[in-house]
């Protein structure tokens, strides 16, 4: 177990819909990234936070948006969804704001499927 | 932005024998290569990592090593198990690029037969 929580562990969506994916980080850890997983891109980053702070953006879409609450927690929303956001969504923590002195550990994922 | 290429894409070898993975990147400035293992349905977890100090770094049965000048890295596992079989993701990263975030690579499917 990596100490990162990522919840639902699954999600069936219809297109056009909104949902919130949610990620606590390991005790201790300041630094959240999102990544997405599909079958063909293999895992792309999306967008980091350190401490409350958006730090990096990667390929994230317009209709995606992020926030690091207080508590460290963070939340991707995914808006007007389509077909090709069927992926999972991976959330990795790490204690430092880089990952060269601090690895990234990654939680379980949620999975996404638009239908 | 920093691109990794990952090769092979599948690999299978069998029990005992040893596997070769390869990575390069093209950003000059990326300075730490992890490399990540993804059993089927799972997370991935670190296994490795290098930085740019350093040319090679050994762990157990599996190996990394790095040429900066040449801008690629490479996983070696020898002796292979049927525990190893997974896919592997290696990655790059530095300060200027994506804010220290990991680039990785597409993935290499590992499938080791007794």
């Amino acid at each position: 177990d990596s100490g990162v929580t990522q919840t639902p562990k699954h999600l069936i969506t219809a297109t056009g819909q909104r949902v919130t994916l949610r990620c606590s980080p390991r005790s201790g850890d300041l630094s959240v990234y999102w990544y997405q997983q599909s079958l063909d891109q293999g895992l792309q980053f999306l967008i980091h936070y350190y401490n409350g702070e958006e730090r990096a953006k990667g390929n994230i879409l317009e209709r995606f948006s992020a926030q690091q609450f207080p508590d460290l927690h963070s939340e991707l929303n995914l808006s007007s969804l389509e077909l090709g956001d069927s992926a999972l969504y991976f959330c990795a923590s790490s204690v430092g704001v880089s990952s060269y002195n601090s690895p990234l550990h990654f939680g379980n994922g949620t999975r996404l499927t638009v239908t | 932005g920093e691109n990794v290429e990952q090769h092979p894409s599948t690999l299978s070898v069998q029990e005992g024998d040893s596997a070769v993975i390869k990575c390069t990147y093209s950003d000059s400035a990326s300075n730490y290569f992890p490399w990540y293992k993804q059993e089927l349905g799972k997370r991935p977890q670190l296994i490795i990592d290098i930085r740019s100090n350093v040319g090679e770094k050994k762990d157990q049965r599996i190996a990394v090593t790095l040429n900066k000048t040449a801008k690629h890295f490479s996983l070696h596992i020898t002796e292979t198990q049927p525990e190893d079989s997974a896919v592997y993701f290696c990655a790059a990263s530095n300060m200027f690029n994506s804010g220290y975030a990991l680039n990785f690579g597409k993935g290499t499917s590992l499938l080791v037969t007794p």
